[in-house]
């Protein structure tokens, strides 16, 4: 069965901290891993996903399959980074499993 | 930048009732998913749809649903007999053959009275 952890309901950071929100995953195959975030009342929006290894917003993420885990990391948290992040797993095109979701605070 | 449309933002409906949450995925898109978030919940996957079919669906999915793409734009989501724990923020999805990553509808709100 595929599952996705994060073990952080809240994370808050002072302006300029580094951040680090965690995700861990188990899956027998291949997965196929995202971040999303969703701001305050907005929609849902993919942040990153492991296969392009692309920088979003400052905000890099690697996967590590022996620990099985894609953490989520900024050097430097602003403000406007305040939101909920969700990891998912995706093991084909035909569904994706979130994680329960972090709210990143970044306090001024 | 093409945008997954969902209507109505908010319904409101009594128990019983059946409502049709509809949604206009990508134009190009052949892959549709509806997901829901029970307030204070995480994301939760209800089912995709795939050449006009079925191809998966939740636990979550049962009787009380079904899913339909009338039309060659819009994809729906009915429930025939809400309940009050079915009042959630339901999104639609969408997403191409071959690229990985969906792209999210701006949900509609649905309250259970």
């Amino acid at each position: 069965a595929q599952r996705v952890t994060q073990p952080e309901k809240l994370l808050s950071v002072f302006k300029g901290a580094p951040v680090e929100l965690k995700c861990n995953y188990s899956y027998s195959g291949s997965p196929e891993l995202f971040w999303y975030v969703q701001y305050s009342r907005q929609r849902l929006q993919l942040l990153l996903r492991h296969i392009s290894r692309e920088s979003i917003k400052g905000f890099t993420a690697d996967l590590n399959k022996g620990e099985t885990s894609f953490h989520l990391k900024k050097p430097f948290a602003q403000e406007e980074d305040s939101a909920m992040y969700y990891c998912a797993l995706s093991r084909n095109n035909n569904d994706m499993r979130f994680g329960a979701g972090t709210r990143l605070t970044v306090k001024p | 930048e093409p945008e997954v449309t969902q209507t109505p933002s908010h319904q409101v409906t009594q128990m019983g009732q059946e409502v049709i949450l509809r949604c206009v995925p990508i134009s190009n898109h052949l892959y549709f998913y509806w997901y829901r978030q029970i307030l204070g919940q995480k994301v939760e996957f209800l089912v995709s749809f795939y050449n006009n079919e079925i191809s998966e669906k939740s636990e979550i999915f049962d009787d009380q649903f079904s899913v339909e793409r009338p039309d060659g734009s819009n994809f729906t989501l009915k429930i025939r007999s809400t309940k009050l724990e079915d009042s959630a923020m339901y999104f639609c999805a969408s997403s191409t053959t071959g690229l990985p990553g969906y792209t999210f509808g701006s949900g509609t709100r649905l309250t259970v009275v």
